[in-house]
């Protein structure tokens, strides 16, 4: 089955400077590969999304890179700001579905 | 649109007690899934249908958990007897279309306390 690892487990950064978090899969099946944040008391929502045919995406502060021959991908968050504190997990998606462990993100104003 | 409805939003029970979870889903979506989510496992997808029937169900813990989709605007998980190990939160989610490539758009969440 599909192995999902996120890192960092925790993040904090000053407000306007850039975060990254990583993520590694094991199933070369999985072609699909979405970012989720969860607020506090809330359930996850999708920011953004790359397929397996794209090495990039970017929209607005957001960016999410593949490498599919390393099986890794990362999200990157740029002029961050106290609203993207959160939870973040990292998923991805072949015959199953698979989160990763989740990176709580703070940003220190 | 209301998004993704789940009732109860809490539910403390004691051990042994049959609780069931309840979901809504958006209306026109044809998938649904059922989430639970601990400090120690984080995310787990627990069963999935598409059209009401159920496709994956290789994450219920075990069998005194079950979910049925009678139609496809309601959906509940079951579990019976509930133990303390089993208090989560557990999320709904739906999407248009299945697994791949589609959002997947989340409940609120239940918060399950079993005692």
């Amino acid at each position: 089955g599909e192995n999902v690892e996120q890192h960092p487990s925790t993040l904090s950064v000053q407000e306007g400077d850039s975060a990254v978090i990583k993520c590694t899969y094991s199933d070369s099946a999985s072609n699909y590969f979405p970012w989720y944040k969860q607020e506090l008391g809330k359930g996850p929502q999708l920011i953004i999304d790359i397929r397996s045919n794209v090495g990039e995406k970017k929209d607005q502060r957001i960016a999410v890179t593949l490498n599919k021959t390393a099986k890794h991908f990362s999200l990157h968050i740029t002029e961050t700001q106290p609203e993207d504190s959160a939870v973040y997990f990292c998923a991805a998606t072949g015959n199953q579905f698979y989160f990763g462990t989740g990176t709580s993100l703070t940003v220190i104003p | 649109d209301a998004g993704v409805i789940q009732s109860p939003r809490h539910e403390v029970t004691e051990m042994g007690q049959e609780v069931t979870l309840r979901c809504k889903p958006i209306s026109g979506h044809n998938s649904l899934f059922w989430y639970r989510q601990t400090m120690m496992r984080g995310l787990e997808l627990l069963i999935y249908f598409n059209n009401n029937v159920p496709i994956d169900d290789s994450g219920m813990p075990e069998d005194r958990f079950s979910a049925k989709m009678p139609n496809a605007s309601f959906s509940t998980l079951k579990i019976q007897p509930s133990e303390p190990r089993d208090s989560a939160v557990y999320f709904c989610a739906s999407s248009l279309g299945g697994l791949l490539y589609n959002e997947q758009f989340f409940g609120p969440g239940t918060r399950l306390t079993v005692l």
